[in-house]
């Protein structure tokens, strides 16, 4: 059964602190992606990577930076946490043009 | 104009109902098309695949029109469990990024 996994499913910090969210896929896929969810605007693409240590932004990448140093593994860092990404953040994983399996989200809120 | 655009409902519809959604998308040379449907509090799933010719797949019918951009999701007999979020999603391009509709959000009622 094919799984992606998320460190933390509910996360609270503060204003200016560094957040790393984490991701593992066990599939052996080599794209993996990082988005984030609000209410009205839908999903939206943070950062992708198709291969290790690649990574392409996306549609909303200021204040966040990855990381992917195993191709099982796909970091999200907030290097100052602001209150605007108050968020959902999901995590997905696909082979090439294939489907992408999602993880189970990362509620964070800052404070 | 958003690069995939849905109607966000909600859509609410008897047991028993037929019902369509639409999805319009801006780029002619998007590739491929996928429905995703994302319960609350969970994440997205995917329902099915778009193909060029239209397909099936039990109750759930999703079709192309790629004259007109967009693509459709049609769900026959409609059943409680159906009650979710349907995402459009559109991959463009030689990249794997894909992007999502803001989704719409189907209640079937008793």
């Amino acid at each position: 059964d094919v799984k992606v996994t998320q460190s933390s499913r509910y996360l609270v910090k503060r204003t200016g602190e560094k957040v790393f969210l984490e991701c593992v896929q066990d599939m052996d896929h080599e794209n993996m992606f990082w988005y984030r969810q609000d209410p009205g605007l839908g999903l939206r693409l943070i950062y992708f990577s198709y291969d290790v240590k690649m990574k392409e932004k996306g549609d909303i990448p200021e204040g966040y930076s990855v990381s992917r140093e195993k191709k099982e593994r796909f970091s999200l860092i907030l290097e100052s946490a602001s209150t605007n990404q108050t968020s959902m953040y999901l995590c997905a994983s696909s082979p090439h043009g294939g489907e992408q399996f999602f993880g189970p989200g990362t509620r964070l809120t800052v404070l | 104009r958003k690069e995939v655009e849905q109607d966000p409902g909600p859509f609410n519809v008897p047991e028993g109902a037929t019902v369509a959604f639409n999805c319009t998308y801006s780029n002619s040379a998007s590739q491929s098309f996928f429905w995703y449907r994302q319960d609350c509090r969970k994440e997205p799933k995917l329902l099915m695949s778009v193909y060029s010719s239209g397909n099936e797949d039990g109750r759930f019918t999703a079709q192309l029109n790629r004259a007109s951009q967009y693509i459709s999701l049609l769900i026959r007999d409609s059943k409680l469990s159906d009650s979710a979020t349907y995402l459009c999603v559109v991959r463009s391009g030689g990249y794997q990024k894909v992007t999502f509709g803001t989704g719409t959000k189907l209640q079937v009622i008793p």
